[in-house]
């Protein structure tokens, strides 16, 4: 199985901060990459797939690079509804698996 | 509205079976892959299985294959998860995923249901 692993675990910033997220594959995955948010207690929203194209509805602020193995979720500007979790998933094979997460905090 | 509900969970003993169910409304079901992801307690996300748009292809995660069987009913736009011989590491919420574009088997999942919360415990 392909793995994901991001950094950070956890990420403290404030409200107007730019903040990245970074996920790397264990092999080339190309561009099937997707990121997600997630609330409490909520299903998470997708944010971002193929790596770079932002998802319909979703606030311009956030924005996807990279491909291969290293990737970055990027928030241009935090807002008090961006602090939760965030996860990537690679879907380049049947096993499609999730990055740990990242905890945006205060 | 188009949403995916799940239902089915509760609390089961170890090794008993449990089957889960997953409600599509709103758009064409048969047209759409469709996954099986949990998460168990204050832990990340995990890939279960998918489904292909009309049912022929299935694929599990290592962790579920030989006890978890993903199969769907288009005509009653609903998708099930047969979990055969739980434990107590089977304790998650399991969300049900649709695929973003309904050509691929594979793919970001652009809705998702709210879960249904699965606990083994004797």
């Amino acid at each position: 199985d392909i793995q994901m692993t991001q950094s950070p675990s956890t990420l403290s910033a404030s409200v107007g901060d730019r903040v990245s997220i970074t996920c790397r594959a264990s092999q080339s995955i190309s561009t099937w990459l997707a990121w997600y948010q997630q609330k409490p207690g909520k299903a998470p929203k997708l944010l971002i797939y193929k790596a770079s194209s932002l998802e319909s509805g979703v606030p311009s602020r956030f924005s996807g690079s990279g491909s291969g193995t290293e990737f970055t979720l990027t928030i241009s500007s935090l807002q008090p509804d961006d602090f939760a979790m965030y996860y990537c998933q690679q879907y380049n094979s049947y096993s499609e698996t999730f990055g740990q997460g990242t905890k945006v905090e205060v | 509205q188009v949403r995916l509900v799940e239902s089915g969970g509760g609390v089961v003993q170890p090794g008993r079976s449990l089957r889960l169910s997953c409600a599509a409304s709103g758009f064409i079901f048969s047209n759409y892959a469709i996954h099986w992801v949990r998460q168990a307690p204050g832990k990340g996300l995990e890939w279960l299985a998918l489904i292909s748009s009309d049912g022929s292809n299935q694929y599990c995660a290592d962790s579920a294959k030989g006890r978890f069987t993903i199969s769907r009913d288009n005509s009653k736009n609903t998708l099930y998860l047969q979990m055969n011989s739980l434990t107590a590491e089977d304790t998650a919420m399991y969300h049900c995923g649709r695929v973003r574009h309904s050509s691929g088997v594979m793919g970001a999942f652009d809705l998702w249901g709210q879960g249904t919360m699965v606990t083994v415990s004797s």
